[in-house]
This record gives structure tokens, sequence and C-alpha cells, in this order.
């Protein structure tokens, strides 16, 4: 298997301007997540999915972010409009389960740099 | 919001030194800690899970014990090698299951 992958890697926006990223989880991981990552505030959780459903997104920071996943085998992660602040690693992780002890895999991470 | 805490924030060291860190929890509704290494341009890769009091592991070089009731773990490298720089990350997870980062331990290892 390939991983989690995640696309762009790197991304440079002007602020107002609409953000999408992506995420293809492994294959069977019936789990998703989208964590940010900033010197501020480390890693943190914004939103999972269970079999393509939201169930927790009270990591979202505002209105603006909203996160989808259509099909098990993709998901989005929208900023709109986007703002500096909003700079950041974004990752996106599966796992099999969410027992606690099940292994997170995490993606290669988007670059993300509003100007 | 669940406090997980690490330290030092950032460390180095000369190849061929031992060294340690720390990942500090709440020793309340413990369910796992999970440690993570994370190199420059890279995917966090799981190292560890712990579950159990008294627990320790090993992987090559790399070995971590736990204390859930007063809520810390350490890892440690015997003889650091410069391919052990990277940040190390501690997770906890309690009773909602999800897994709450510290800030992790960005070590640097000069030759």
């Amino acid at each position: 298997d390939a991983g989690v992958i995640q696309s762009p890697r790197h991304e440079v926006t002007e602020m107002g301007q609409e953000v999408t990223l992506r995420c293809k989880p492994i294959s069977g991981h019936d789990y998703l997540f989208w964590y940010r990552q900033t010197m501020m505030r480390g890693l943190e959780l914004l939103i999972y999915f269970n079999n393509n459903v939201p169930i927790d997104d009270s990591g979202m920071p505002e209105d603006r972010f909203s996160a989808k996943m259509p099909n098990a085998s993709f998901s989005t992660l929208k900023i709109q409009p986007s703002e500096p602040r909003d700079s950041a690693v974004y990752f996106c992780a599966s796992s099999l389960d969410q027992t606690g002890v099940e292994t997170q895999y995490f993606g290669p991470g988007t670059r993300l740099l509003v100007l | 919001i669940l406090n997980v805490e690490q330290s030092p924030q950032s460390l180095h060291v000369q190849e061929g030194d031992s060294t340690n860190f720390t990942c500090s929890f709440p020793s309340s509704n413990f369910y796992a800690l999970h440690w993570y290494r994370w190199e420059t341009a890279k995917s966090p890769e799981a190292l560890f899970v712990m579950t159990l009091n008294g627990d320790e592991k090993k992987k090559g070089r790399i070995s971590a014990t736990l204390n859930t009731k007063e809520g810390y773990s350490y890892l440690y490298i015997k003889g650091s090698q410069p391919e052990d720089s990277a940040t190390y990350l501690c997770a906890f997870s309690g009773s909602a299951r999800q897994l709450t980062f510290g800030s992790g331990t960005q070590l640097t290892v000069l030759p």
C-alpha cells in the first residue's frame, strides 16, 4: 500500500482565496483524521470521520473550514476564504479503528502558506 | 482541554550520547500512550503504544517506559546517531479514544 496520500504537498495562496486540501487514506481504514500543525498549538485534531461520516468536528476553528468525505478513498479539507493565520502544515491520517491503541498512519502533510 | 506536555522542547546531543525526554499526561481516564517519530519533511511514524502501568517497550536503541499513576512516560535513546534527529511526539488517549498530542521534543544529534 502506498500509505496515506495528500495533495498538494505545498500550497501558497493569497488571503481571501479558496484552498482545497486532499487526502486518500489507506485502503481498508475506516477512520480518517485531519490535523493541523502550528508552532503555537502543536498538532491539533480538526475533524475525524468514521466510514465517511463526520464524527467530531469540534476542532474545526471557524466556519471558513469545512471537510467532506464523499467516499471511503477520498477526503477534502477546504478553507474559504483563507487568512494568513491559516498558514500551517495540515496532516491527514487514517486508522483501522479508534480503540485508543490503534496506530494512526499519517500522510506527508500539506504545507500551506497564506500571504 | 487535555494537557499533554513534553520536555524539553528541544535538545542537542553529541553522537554517541544517550538521552531521554519526558511526556506528561492526565493520570485519570488513561487508556493508552503513543510515541511517534517525525522527521522533517516526512510523515510522523508510530514508535510505540503503551497501555499498562509499568509498560516498557523497546525498538533497537529506543525504549520507552510508562507510569500511568503519576502520568508520565520517558523515551530513551541509547548511543544517539545523527539519523535519530527528529521530533518525538507523544499522544495521550483517554476515555474518548482520540489522540491528544504533545508539542514534541526536537532532537538534534551532532556528528
